[in-house]
């Protein structure tokens, strides 16, 4: 498939580890934070988003951190499959709806 | 398979030129957004278009406009184009109760030569 062939962070994870993805936002006026994945040759997909106004939410098999005191954001995997390995995309935007600003991407790569 | 629909999947063509991407939302939404990922810029929000209407306005340049017709579909006409101007454009829809979850089509692939 295609990449985009960005010069991204990469994490490398053994199979069945736990990863932590990381993300630093940039506008404390933003009301939700989303986590999209991206697989080679594919358009982002939806993971799991989070309202301002909370600091984890858990969804099946990840869960997300937020810290709004240092503008930080987390995604967790639990147990991590070759499934995973695709860069991941955080993503801020507000009430008024729509407009997705995404972060830099990390790719994660999941060894067997 | 996201419900999102995009042609054509690859484009090349020359600097100057004009051409035009379409894309088909998701069965009931109302949303259409369109994105530009490049290597250097990431992924950038171009524009946001709800039943027919501009709703939001993005990075996008003034040789780039966009219209969603009244079947939902969407249009992104890029003119006088750039070596720049070469990147994946992608476009996605949501529906109008959850702008966070958007569901992103395959995109096409411009290649300006």
């Amino acid at each position: 498939g295609e990449s985009v062939g960005l010069h991204l962070p990469t994490l490398s994870v053994q199979e069945g580890d736990n990863s932590i993805i990381n993300c630093a936002y940039s506008n404390s006026a933003s009301d939700y934070f989303i986590w999209y994945k991206q697989e080679s040759g594919k358009g982002p997909q939806f993971i799991i988003d989070i309202r301002s106004n909370m600091d984890k939410r858990q969804g099946q098999r990840v869960t997300v951190l937020l810290n709004k005191t240092v503008k930080h954001l987390s995604l967790q995997i639990a147990a991590t499959q070759p499934g995973d390995s695709a860069v991941y995309f955080c993503a801020e935007t507000t009430n008024q709806g729509g407009k997705l600003i995404f972060g830099q991407g990390t790719e994660l790569s999941v060894k067997p | 398979d996201s419900g999102v629909t995009q042609t054509p999947k690859h484009l090349i063509t020359a600097t100057g030129q004009r051409v035009t991407l379409r894309c088909s939302p998701r069965s009931g939404d109302l949303s259409v957004y369109w994105y530009q990922q490049s290597l250097d810029q990431g992924l950038q929000f171009l524009i946001q278009y709800y039943n027919g209407e501009e709703r939001a306005k993005g990075n996008i340049l003034e040789r780039f406009s966009a219209q969603q017709f009244p079947d939902l579909h969407s249009e992104l006409n890029l003119s006088s184009l750039e070596l720049g101007d070469s990147a994946l454009y992608f476009c996605a829809s949501s529906p109008a109760s959850s702008y966070n979850e958007q569901f992103f089509g395959p995109g096409t692939r411009l290649t300006v030569l």
